[in-house]
């Protein structure tokens, strides 16, 4: 059962445009939110996150946004650039034994178009 | 910054074989991951690691195992490799028990024949 899901496998955004790329969880119990980017034949980086205790958080071109009630976070990027073209993993974390587990969604692939 | 390696980008392996992936963290981290990922099904966490010789089960640990002799290496195993598990194997780390930020290698991509 998928606890966290990206819908859109894939999405393709003009350079210069806002990129908004979408997650929905099913588990209350996260108390954090992270975006990751993957580029080709590389390990996913860290790009944001957002505590649950808040609703929005910036970070020079991307902006997360959380609707507890939802349950549904956005990633906006604006404006698009060529080099934000990857895939960009959603992820829900959750406290458990030892560590701070992450469940990621399936990806979402954005093209940026010139 | 931190530097999460893995010992090989693509690894080659025969149905049976044991297969060992290493991952070694150089920053001191106390908690390291492994993931799969696999298309249409993003990251799914087999194992992880909080400690020396500490290890938990993840979401998908079945026909899997670890090992974590010391702080900053962390190694799985395919006791007995099968087709199924061709995929690409991610290592992470991440600093403490508290840290939700987790650093990634750049992947392990098995095929198994």
């Amino acid at each position: 059962d998928q606890q966290v899901k990206q819908n859109s496998p894939s999405l393709s955004v003009q350079e210069g445009r806002i990129s908004i790329l979408n997650c929905d969880y099913t588990n209350s119990m996260f108390d954090y939110f992270l975006w990751y980017k993957k580029y080709p034949a590389e390990g996913p980086t860290f790009l944001i996150s957002i505590s649950s205790i808040k609703d929005k958080n910036e970070d020079g071109r991307f902006t997360v946004f959380l609707n507890k009630s939802a349950k549904h976070l956005s990633l906006h990027i604006v404006p698009s650039q060529p080099g934000d073209s990857a895939v960009y993993f959603c992820a829900a974390s959750e406290r458990v034994t030892g560590a701070q587990k992450l469940v990621f969604g399936q990806g979402t692939r954005l093209t940026i178009n010139p | 910054d931190v530097k999460v390696t893995q010992s090989s980008r693509y690894l080659v392996k025969r149905t049976g074989e044991k297969v060992f992936l290493e991952c070694v963290q150089d920053m001191d981290h106390e908690n390291m991951f492994w993931y799969r990922q696999d298309p249409g099904l993003g990251l799914r966490l087999i194992y992880f690691s909080y400690d020396v010789k500490m290890k938990e089960k993840g979401d998908i640990p079945e026909g899997y195992s670890v090992s974590r002799e010391k702080k900053e290496r962390f190694s799985l195993i395919l006791e007995s490799a099968s087709t199924n598990q061709t995929s690409m194997y991610l290592c992470a780390s991440s600093l403490w028990v508290t840290t939700t930020e987790q650093f990634f290698g750049p992947g392990t991509r098995l095929t198994v024949l």
